[in-house]
């Protein structure tokens, strides 16, 4: 199974809700990623997570809040978006060797539309 | 963090090979090269990885000088299916910041 699973697909939210985007790997990797994409545009990192513990936030507004349970689901938490949040959201994940991150697995990714 | 240059895009036809070449002069001694492949509305898709001279898989080769500061992607007879963009990422395997797109290359194959 080389398959990172998000879930949902797509999103429509009001500014006022709170909603959770989940992803979810069964990899055994030990570092996964969140970043958001516009259109045209590269991917950009927003967390990453490496062994369950937050490492790396990108400066990212506290209307995001990541979460990791367990070494297989990430989730991001999100409340009072705002619509230039709409986006694609990425999930990633790749294994820890020696030290060393191994190739990364991407989600489908989902889209949200703020309103 | 080394800093990457690529062309905005590129057109080529069926059948023919396509080489993308990446620019990256402050590259780090402890960088790899990594290239990745995006479909829209997908998620980036690993296509090669390496370090120094030459690497090939069943997809691509990756070929990089010996100062390091420069890569070029190959695919060998691009169909239609290769339309896409084509993001070349350097990074230190160990630092979590390794997976930092830059602005990525618009392959169009025409028929």
């Amino acid at each position: 199974d080389t398959e990172v699973t998000q879930t949902p697909k797509h999103l429509v939210m009001g500014m006022t809700n709170k909603k959770s985007l989940k992803c979810e790997q069964h990899m055994g990797h030990r570092a996964m990623y969140w970043y958001k994409q516009k259109a045209k545009k590269p991917p950009e990192l927003m967390f990453v997570y490496s062994y369950e513990k937050l490492s790396i936030n990108e400066s990212v507004p506290s209307r995001f809040s990541p979460e990791c349970p367990n070494s297989s689901l990430l989730n991001l938490h999100l409340h009072a978006l705002q619509p230039e949040d709409s986006a694609l959201y990425l999930c990633a994940s790749s294994q820890k060797t020696l030290g060393q991150n191994t190739e990364a697995f991407f989600g489908q990714g989902t889209r949200l539309t703020v309103v | 963090l080394a800093k990457t240059t690529q062309p905005i895009s590129m057109d080529s036809y069926e059948g023919q090979e396509v080489n993308i070449t990446c620019s990256h002069n402050n590259i780090a001694t402890n960088d790899y090269i990594t290239w990745y492949q995006q479909f829209p509305s997908q998620g980036p898709r690993f296509i090669i990885q390496g370090y120094k001279t030459k690497v090939t898989n069943e997809v691509a080769s990756l070929f990089i000088p010996a100062d390091r500061k420069s890569s070029t992607l190959s695919l060998p007879r691009v169909s239609l299916s290769d339309t896409a963009v084509y993001y070349c990422l350097v990074g230190d395997r160990g630092s979590a910041r390794q997976l930092t797109f830059g602005s990525g290359t618009q392959l169009t194959v025409l028929p």
